[in-house]
């Protein structure tokens, strides 16, 4: 079985501030965890994924995140947040076997000018 | 490419009736999926399929049918809508179904049942 968990609905931060978006989540195997980011009114746009070795991923406009087996997380982090990052940001696992992935329930960023 | 496209973007229906929500890929991806998202719900999966003339149920398939006749093309059928069907649908596909595999996703429809 494989579930993630998204524990903040909405994270407020302040334009040039680092912000971090938190996920845990839960597999009987080797985990692939991936983030993706929600425009208002669009689909949802890959982020970044890991699948193996380094623990720290780097994605697109400056995002990367952190693998921590030990914590079972995979916190979203920007070093400074702009006012356009402000949008809806949706955590994945896939157990290795499976077809499917499992989606947090999404958590809304805003960013303050 | 045009990637996963969808139609319509917007539709209004009255319980009773029924609809097509249609999905389209140029990528050539063998697996395709349909989800709904309810707010603060995240996404729900409704049906997917490995490839064309295969497909099987997710977590919430009632009130919903699908068919592959060919690896472009995922149409989702709702038959008989209820004002529970009332949510936003996204078709999405991947190359292949492997847990390494990014989801493309379509730009959405937004359905009303009243």
């Amino acid at each position: 079985a494989q579930s993630v968990a998204q524990p903040e609905d909405q994270v407020n931060v302040a334009e040039g501030n680092p912000l971090t978006v938190k996920c845990t989540y839960s597999v009987s195997g080797n985990p692939y965890l991936f983030w993706y980011v929600q425009y208002p009114n669009r689909g949802l746009q890959f982020l970044l994924k890991y699948i193996t070795g380094d623990n720290l991923v780097k994605g697109s406009y400056g995002f990367e995140a952190e693998f921590n087996k030990s914590q079972t997380s995979f916190h979203l982090k920007k070093p400074s947040a702009l006012v356009s990052d402000s949008a809806l940001y949706f955590c994945a696992v896939r157990d290795g076997g499976s077809y499917i992935p499992t989606f947090g329930r999404g958590t809304s960023l805003i960013v303050h000018p | 490419n045009a990637g996963v496209t969808q139609t319509p973007k917007f539709r209004i229906l009255k319980i009773g009736q029924s609809m097509t929500l249609q999905c389209t890929q140029d990528m050539n991806h063998n697996y395709m999926y349909w989800y709904r998202q309810d707010p603060g719900m995240g996404l729900k999966l409704i049906y997917y399929s490995v490839g064309a003339g295969i497909t099987d149920k997710g977590e919430v398939p009632n009130g919903y049918n699908v068919s592959r006749s060919t690896t472009e093309d995922f149409p989702l059928r709702l038959e008989l809508a209820a004002p529970s069907q009332t949510s936003v649908y996204f078709c999405a596909s991947s190359t292949t179904g492997i847990g390494t595999d990014t989801q493309y996703f379509g730009p959405g429809t937004r359905l009303t049942v009243l």
